[in-house]
């Protein structure tokens, strides 16, 4: 199964603060990533997919960027609803495979 | 914008079946396909497997091979996921995820409530 090693696990930022997230697969994927963002209590919403496309609908301020086996995703000024957890999953062969998770919190 | 609707939460004994459902409204429910993604209590996600209806295909995660099965009603656009042995472990809110017909290059871009399994004595 390819292992997706999310980092940091968790982290404390404050509103207006530019943050980035790593999820590193165990062998290449191409760029065969998706990110997810998950608030408490709630189903995950897909930010974005294939590593750098926006969904519709998600602000601007979501980015993704990575190929091969390292990949990012950036909020490049964070706003009060972006507090929650946020997940990559790996889409390059089944079983498809999560990250496990980045809990983004208030500082 | 395909919405995916879960059944009731669930409270069954370790040893026995659970069977959720995953209604779909709102889209062509044969041209995407149904994961089945767990989370047990603060974890991570974890993908079950899923059914392509318009495929007839099935996809299951090896570690669930053989006590897990997908199952589809096409004519009220519903999928069915069973999960048969139950134990404490399999404790967790299960989601159905909705994406396009393909297992690669797969992203989940509708997601039901969710439903949690409780498995206890």
């Amino acid at each position: 199964d390819i292992q997706m090693t999310q980092s940091p696990s968790s982290l404390s930022a404050s509103v207006g603060d530019r943050v980035t997230i790593t999820c590193r697969a165990s062998q290449s994927i191409n760029s065969y990533v998706n990110w997810y963002q998950q608030k408490p209590g709630k189903a995950p919403e897909l930010l974005i997919y294939a590593a750098s496309s926006l969904r519709s609908g998600v602000p601007s301020r979501f980015s993704g960027s990575g190929f091969g086996t390292d990949f990012t995703l950036t909020i490049s000024t964070l706003q009060p609803e972006d507090f929650a957890t946020y997940f990559c999953q790996q889409s390059y062969r089944t079983p498809l495979t999560f990250g496990g998770g980045t809990k983004v919190e208030i500082k | 914008q395909v919405q995916l609707v879960q059944s009731g939460a669930e409270v069954k004994k370790p040893g026995s079946s659970v069977k959720v459902s995953c209604k779909a409204s709102g889209g062509t429910f044969s041209s995407q396909s149904i994961s089945w993604v767990r989370q047990a209590p603060g974890q991570g996600l974890e993908w079950m497997g899923g059914i392509i209806p318009s495929f007839d295909t099935t996809n299951y995660a090896q570690r669930f091979q053989g006590r897990v099965s997908f199952t589809t009603d096409e004519s009220s656009s519903t999928t069915y996921m069973e999960l048969t042995s139950l134990r404490s472990e399999d404790s967790a809110v299960y989601y159905c995820a909705g994406g396009p017909p393909t297992w690669l290059q797969l992203c989940f871009e509708n997601w039901g409530q969710g439903t949690l399994v409780t498995v206890s004595s």
